[in-house]
């Protein structure tokens, strides 16, 4: 069954340093996202990407991050500064439709720990 | 704003022992609702998708069910393995793609 998968499954940082957290979505879905779960708190939406762009990001979702889609393959999200309260489990999702007709599929998580 | 209000945030059950975990939400023109497992440490999985009130949909002991302000979750004679936290999520009424979660209900089945 095709699933979402994620690397590195744990990266450690250094405050200010640049990660850049990569996913491989499942093949034939066109919608992306990330989604953040904080330790002990709920999972919480980052932004979604369609057709090479943004369609939607958060209030956490300012310009220390970015998102991107290098190849046909990869989604990647980069924090430019990371900072200690960036820690958390960042999750990839895709979906092959909108969410009113299709279901959102998660990848396993990187646990990014910041220093 | 959205929300999704899950109840009870912690159950332990005798294995065996069935019981209904509830997720109430607050979005008009629900789009769908969503349940997700998620053991420690790892990514929600997918169980259910629910569109519209009084739609039912089962997998091995678990019964998802939908009204118009909740959907339950049914747990039957439940198994160690079933040991994980349950979470239910929702899309907002209009426009974007962005699923708001709820906290969960950790689940804890002893043998």
């Amino acid at each position: 069954e095709p699933e979402v998968t994620q690397t590195p499954s744990h990266q450690v940082t250094q405050m200010g340093q640049e990660v850049i957290l990569r996913c491989v979505p499942i093949s034939n879905h066109l919608y992306f996202y990330w989604y953040r779960q904080i330790l002990g708190q709920k999972v919480e939406f980052l932004v979604s990407f369609y057709n090479n762009e943004i369609s939607e990001k958060s209030e956490i979702f300012d310009d220390q991050f970015s998102v991107e889609r290098p190849d046909g393959s990869n989604f990647t999200l980069k924090i430019r500064s990371t900072k200690l309260e960036d820690s958390a489990m960042y999750f990839c999702a895709s979906s092959k439709d909108r969410i009113s007709t299709d279901t959102q599929y998660f990848g396993p998580g990187t646990r990014l720990t910041v220093l | 704003e959205d929300q999704v209000t899950q109840s009870p945030e912690a159950l332990r059950l005798q294995e065996g022992e069935s019981s209904s975990l509830n997720c109430s939400y607050t979005v008009s023109g629900l789009r769908g609702l969503f349940w997700y497992r998620q053991d420690p440490g790892k990514g929600p999985e997918f169980l259910f998708t629910l569109y519209s009130a009084g739609e039912e949909k089962e997998k091995e002991r678990l019964k998802a069910t939908l009204t118009k302000k909740e959907s339950f979750l049914h747990i039957t004679a439940p198994k160690p393995e079933d040991s994980a936290t349950y979470l239910c999520a929702v899309p907002p009424k209009f426009g974007n793609e962005k699923l708001t979660f709820g906290t969960g209900t950790r689940l804890t089945i002893i043998p």
